[in-house]
């Protein structure tokens, strides 16, 4: 099972958006709404931000949005704070019965 | 609230066996609402999903890894367990526990426990 692409590196200034992509294939994220996505910073264990690619967990600010196309899927974060600077990872169900994560994307706030 | 930690020896000698324990608090293993499952990361690089075991004592594992890994679940104990054979330096990382979702997303973790592969 290879690992979902996402990009290496994304960079906003406090109170924009950014978008990180997160593609797979139909065996994975265009096959199930089974998509979550996971906030880590450094040294810390991942929290998580998005599940079933769109849904928020209680506590998640409704700055962070998911949604998907086809083997794609995607993380919004609006109105960036100095704070969502960290490591992000999707992960997706697969048809295997397994999970899979994609390799991560480092968030800079410049 | 759940929660989970890991246990275990930090520094395993090559071609030895890795053994690693979560312990379950704050709810019931054998709740029936979770995959029990490990995660792994190497220094600097990304999370690597190795397994899962539900309480009926059913296992799926990263085909990757398949060889090598059993994962068990103790219900009198509230703990389920991670055992990787022929370790490497490769296999060295921050060995997470989790509890995976039914709805396949992972809500709960340990804090993470290093492993070092070292002669």
């Amino acid at each position: 099972q290879s690992a979902l692409t996402q990009p290496a590196s994304v960079s906003g200034s406090p109170g924009q958006s950014i978008t990180i992509s997160c593609t797979g294939t139909s065996s994975d994220v265009g096959g199930y709404n089974y998509v979550s996505w996971y906030q880590q910073h450094p040294g810390k264990a991942p929290k998580l931000m998005i599940y079933e690619v769109s849904n928020r967990p209680s506590g998640v600010p409704d700055r962070f949005s998911g949604s998907k196309s086809g083997n794609t899927a995607s993380l919004t974060i609006s109105g960036l704070q100095a704070e969502d600077e960290a490591d992000y990872y999707c992960s997706s169900y697969t048809s295997s019965s397994i999970g899979v994560f994609g390799g991560g994307t480092k968030l800079t706030v410049l | 609230q759940v929660q989970l930690q890991e246990s275990g020896p930090g520094l395993v000698k090559p071609s030895q066996t890795l053994s690693l324990t979560c312990t379950v608090s704050g709810g019931s293993i054998s709740s029936g609402s979770y995959y029990w499952s490990w995660i792994r990361q190497p220094a600097g690089k990304g999370l690597e999903w190795i397994g899962r075991i539900y309480t009926s004592g059913s296992t799926n594992y990263n085909p990757s890894l398949k060889s090598r890994v059993t994962i068990s679940v103790d219900t009198s104990k509230n703990q389920f367990s991670l055992k990787l054979s022929s370790v490497t330096a490769a296999d060295t990382a921050v060995y997470y526990c989790a509890g995976w979702e039914l709805a396949y997303y992972f809500d709960y973790w340990g804090q993470g426990t290093l492993v070092t592969v070292s002669s």
